[in-house]
């Protein structure tokens, strides 16, 4: 159980388009999920989080209006990049979590988006 | 920030030796969480700590959080070559978000 998933795996798209990813939970109801960026051989740098039905907490240095955050229900939550350029690519994974249980994370396969 | 440090951050293994690998806060916890990301592929949850001086063994693999609720180890006996990836703790602060260590590569060799 607690398998999550996300669409699309890699994506490339070009300087000043939007890319859309979208992180699901498959088999559970995940009231918080979480959004990461992961660079080459480096740490999870937590993005936002984000809760059904409310507003994304995003972290200091986070643009919200560059990284649209929805989680319109209890399994899915998407991550639109906007006006992407190439100091946007990265690795981007999600992860989904219980209700109360934040520190149990399940975390998506990631989503490799290269900005040409 | 809050911010957790991990040491090492970078290990060669012989097959079949124990290892340990750490995780320090500067402030106190109120849990600690282990991951495991296998090359290639995405961090996968392996345990979660919360009582002060906890012990949790999985197999292998044996979990401690400190008694101050400062730092946590992961200590695994026999490596085997399963055991390569890069493990990561995260600690949380009781604010609904976890923060990440860099990471200790695990390089198993046979």
């Amino acid at each position: 159980g607690a398998v999550v998933s996300q669409h699309p795996s890699w994506v490339i798209c070009k300087s000043g388009t939007s890319v859309k990813i979208e992180c699901r939970s498959l088999d559970f109801q995940a009231t918080t999920m979480f959004w990461y960026r992961q660079f080459p051989k480096q740490s999870l740098m937590l993005m936002a989080t984000s809760n059904e039905g409310s507003k994304a907490t995003y972290e200091q240095g986070v643009e919200k209006d560059k990284f649209l955050i929805n989680h319109a229900s209890l399994t899915l939550s998407t991550l639109t990049v906007t006006s992407a350029h190439p100091e946007d690519s990265s690795f981007y994974i999600c992860s989904a979590a219980f209700s109360g249980r934040i520190g149990e994370q399940y975390f998506g396969p990631g989503t490799r988006l290269t900005v040409t | 920030g809050q911010q957790v440090m991990q040491i090492p951050q970078y290990q060669h293994v012989q097959e079949g030796e124990d290892f340990t690998t750490y995780c320090n806060s500067s402030t106190t916890l109120s849990n600690i969480q282990w991951y495991k990301q296998r090359p290639g592929g995405h961090p996968v949850f392996l345990i979660q700590l919360v009582k002060s001086g906890e012990v949790k063994k999985q197999k292998r693999l044996t979990f401690q959080f400190g008694e101050a609720k400062k730092n946590s180890s992961l200590h695994i006996t026999a490596t085997q070559t399963t055991d390569v990836g890069t493990y990561f703790c995260a600690g949380g602060y009781g604010n609904n978000r976890l923060a990440f260590g860099k990471g200790n590569q695990v390089v198993v060799i046979p």
